[in-house]
């Protein structure tokens, strides 16, 4: 019964390959989150859907590209991996979308590029 | 460029100890949130302020927004090994958006 999941929780790649990692929340929020926690565990939100509608795109590499294929999904895929990309992303969701409405957090996914 | 600044950094105390973490910027929020995470797992908030001079308790861990609504503060009585994580404070700001601190790394000895 995990609220927000998501997979795989690791993930070591070489450069220039293409990776997806999945989320998925079964809380019923109408807001989902990708963030980036880098190894100063600084977080930084990079994508925000609202009901599938992609609301903040921060200046993330357009290597990134999220889809949301129905409210309860936000996956992400990476093309052509870098060595900067590796760090922990977050997928978190949240009820509303609006003035800091409390975020709920996956464990994570740890992802190297050697 | 919004900035949360949280401090200290890094605390490393005896349990039994109190401490105090702060949450410092320039901007207004209209509230404010702080998450612990502990290793290999994502944040887990905490609590919620809203109210400027607004305390919240929970246990033995007391919340405070400033009466301006600029700070907050999070102070932890007789602290206990559990009570180790990394804390994290995100101040809500009018375009939907969410500015987070860097976090304090607490660790709790026995």
């Amino acid at each position: 019964d995990t609220a927000v999941s998501q997979t795989p929780k690791y993930l070591v790649t070489q450069m220039g390959n293409d990776k997806s990692i999945k989320c998925e929340q079964n809380l019923g929020h109408d807001t989902m989150y990708w963030y980036k926690q880098d190894s100063k565990k600084f977080l930084k939100i990079m994508f925000s859907y609202n009901n599938k509608e992609l609301i903040i795109n921060e200046t993330v590499p357009n290597r990134f590209s999220p889809k949301s294929p129905d409210k309860a999904h936000l996956n992400l895929h990476i093309n052509s991996l870098e060595l900067g990309d590796s760090a922990v992303y977050f997928c978190a969701s949240s009820q509303e979308s609006g003035l800091g409405s409390p975020l709920h957090f996956g464990n994570g996914t740890r992802l190297t590029v050697t | 460029t919004q900035l949360l600044e949280q401090s200290p950094q890094f605390l490393s105390i005896q349990e039994g100890e109190n401490l105090t973490v702060y949450c410092n910027s320039s901007s207004v929020f209209s509230s404010l949130q702080w998450y612990r995470q502990e290793p290999g797992e994502g944040p887990v908030l905490l609590v919620t302020v809203v109210t400027g001079g607004e305390v919240k308790k929970l246990k033995r861990l007391t919340f405070q927004f400033g009466d301006a609504r600029k700070d907050s503060s999070l102070h932890i009585t007789a602290a206990q090994p559990g009570d180790t994580g990394l804390y994290l404070c995100a101040g809500a700001v009018s375009n939907y958006q969410l500015i987070w601190g860097a976090g304090t790394k607490l660790i709790i000895k026995p």
